[in-house]
């Protein structure tokens, strides 16, 4: 049980590069998400899916495109890299438990440190 | 989205108990309170969840009064280790396709 992964660990750009980030989750869970986090900030959400086939938009989700193919997934797309996409960026995925009693927990990957020069 | 607020920062001794408030004044009644702790160039990781009263587990403690509009993440005799940020998250599963919001965290720095 791998949990989330996430590939690749580190990658530089040039502006206007593109690239594919890829998410994936062996735990079975519905929902994933992406997340990045600038330097001294907390996690802001680019974009999330609540299963197979379905994405919706986060708060910040100018520049990227994702996509939910397969339910185990998530991936995060920027078609034309900009110097203000440098960040680091965290997948996730949650279970949802809707009995009380038992815990809803996020689960994040290691992270994407992308630079764009 | 229940709003929380919590300190942006803390400083605390080796071996001494720290205490993180947040308050989500207008928590609703399905939401529960949740703890993430994330350490330098990683990803969060839960730490705690709770709905009302008290909830403890071998990491921390969470308080959460009556009313519920704040919670106490409570880490017993710190160690330099606990050197982090915390993330106070309310959210609800029964409103599962509104994701939790990560705000900014409590930058908690433990001394020798």
């Amino acid at each position: 049980n791998a949990g989330v992964t996430q590939t690749p660990k580190f990658r530089v750009l040039k502006t206007g590069q593109s690239m594919t980030l890829l998410c994936a989750q062996d735990m079975n869970h519905e929902y994933m998400y992406w997340y990045r986090q600038d330097p001294g900030m907390g996690l802001r959400l680019i974009h999330y899916s609540v299963g197979e086939g379905t994405t919706a938009k986060g708060e910040v989700p100018d520049g990227y495109n994702v996509s939910r193919l397969k339910k185990q997934n998530f991936l995060l797309g920027l078609e034309s890299a900009a110097p203000s996409q440098t960040s680091v960026y965290f997948c996730a995925s949650r279970n949802l438990n809707r009995d009380r009693g038992l815990t809803d927990t996020q689960y994040f990957g290691p992270g994407t440190r992308l630079t764009v020069l | 989205l229940a709003k929380t607020t919590q300190p942006i920062s803390m400083d605390s001794y080796e071996g001494q108990e720290v205490n993180i408030t947040c308050s989500h004044n207008n928590i609703a009644t399905n939401d529960y309170i949740t703890w993430y702790q994330q350490f330098p160039s990683q990803g969060p990781r839960f730490i705690i969840q709770g709905y009302k009263t008290k909830v403890t587990n071998e990491v921390a403690s969470l308080f959460i009064p009556a009313d519920r509009k704040s919670s106490t993440l409570s880490l017993p005799r710190v160690s330099l280790s606990d050197t982090a940020v915390y993330y106070c998250l309310v959210g609800s599963t029964y409103s599962g396709n509104t994701p939790l919001v990560f705000g900014k965290g409590t930058r908690l720095s433990v001394i020798a």
